[in-house]
């Protein structure tokens, strides 16, 4: 079974520094999807970036990017420049495209920024 | 793009009765919807996933009969939390996935609903 494990429940980061959210995952398949999603107070899930395993360039989206290290199954999320609109739960998310459309979510992390 | 509403946002009812909420993908056609529930500080739990026109997909653990899904058309599925009891208390989550730019592929990303609030006394 495919597990996504979050080992920083955790952290915290001053406003305009950087902060780099660690996400390891366990799986036997090759071709498979990797998401990193943000719920605010607003409990809202918000798609944050997302990554094809095929794709050996990591992914970026404005202040955010990931170090994708697929032999390593290691699946980090590097915020720069934080803000205070950054404060949030993050959870890393593990998805296989064909015949197994079910996200595995690791337990989160949940980021404070201070001012 | 890729908007899911849900309603309500926010429902209190009474022991013993039933709670119909709604989740609608409003700029895409969402061939498959996913219900989940989430307690304080956890991640979210799979309840079922629903394709449009078949039958709910539930996970082990899931009573079926319970929380029924009925996913009628391509921007509307229905999550009914029959006879609630005060354990029903949760905050329910949707995500649907399609066809985003219409070009019939399949699109692997999960887009959610804001949630709803199900308190029930």
């Amino acid at each position: 079974a495919q597990t996504v494990t979050q080992s920083q429940p955790e952290m915290s980061v001053q406003e305009a520094e950087t902060v780099t959210l660690s996400c390891t995952y366990d799986t036997s398949e090759s071709d498979y999807y990797l998401f990193w999603y943000k719920q605010p107070p607003s409990r809202q899930m918000i798609l944050v970036i997302r990554q094809e395993a095929y794709k050996q360039q990591n992914a970026t989206e404005n202040r955010f990017s990931v170090n994708f290290q697929k032999a390593a199954k290691s699946f980090s999320l590097k915020i720069s420049d934080s803000q205070l609109g950054d404060a949030a739960m993050y959870f890393c998310a593990y998805l296989v495209g064909f015949g197994n459309e079910k996200l595995t979510f690791g337990t989160g992390t949940r980021l404070t920024i201070i001012p | 793009g890729a908007v899911v509403s849900q309603h309500p946002s926010r429902v209190i009812c009474k022991s013993g009765t039933s709670v119909k909420i709604e989740c609608r993908s409003l700029d895409f056609q969402a061939t498959t919807m996913f219900w989940y529930r989430q307690f304080p500080k956890q991640s979210l739990m799979l309840m079922a996933t629903s394709n449009e026109g078949s039958k709910a997909t539930y996970e082990q653990g899931v009573e079926k009969d319970k929380f029924l899904i009925n996913h009628a058309s391509l921007t509307l599925s229905t999550l009914t939390v029959t006879s609630a009891h005060p354990e029903d208390s949760s905050f329910y989550i949707c995500s649907a996935r399609g066809d985003l730019a219409g070009t019939g592929s399949r699109q692997e990303t999960q887009y959610f609903g804001p949630g709803t609030r199900l308190l029930v006394l």
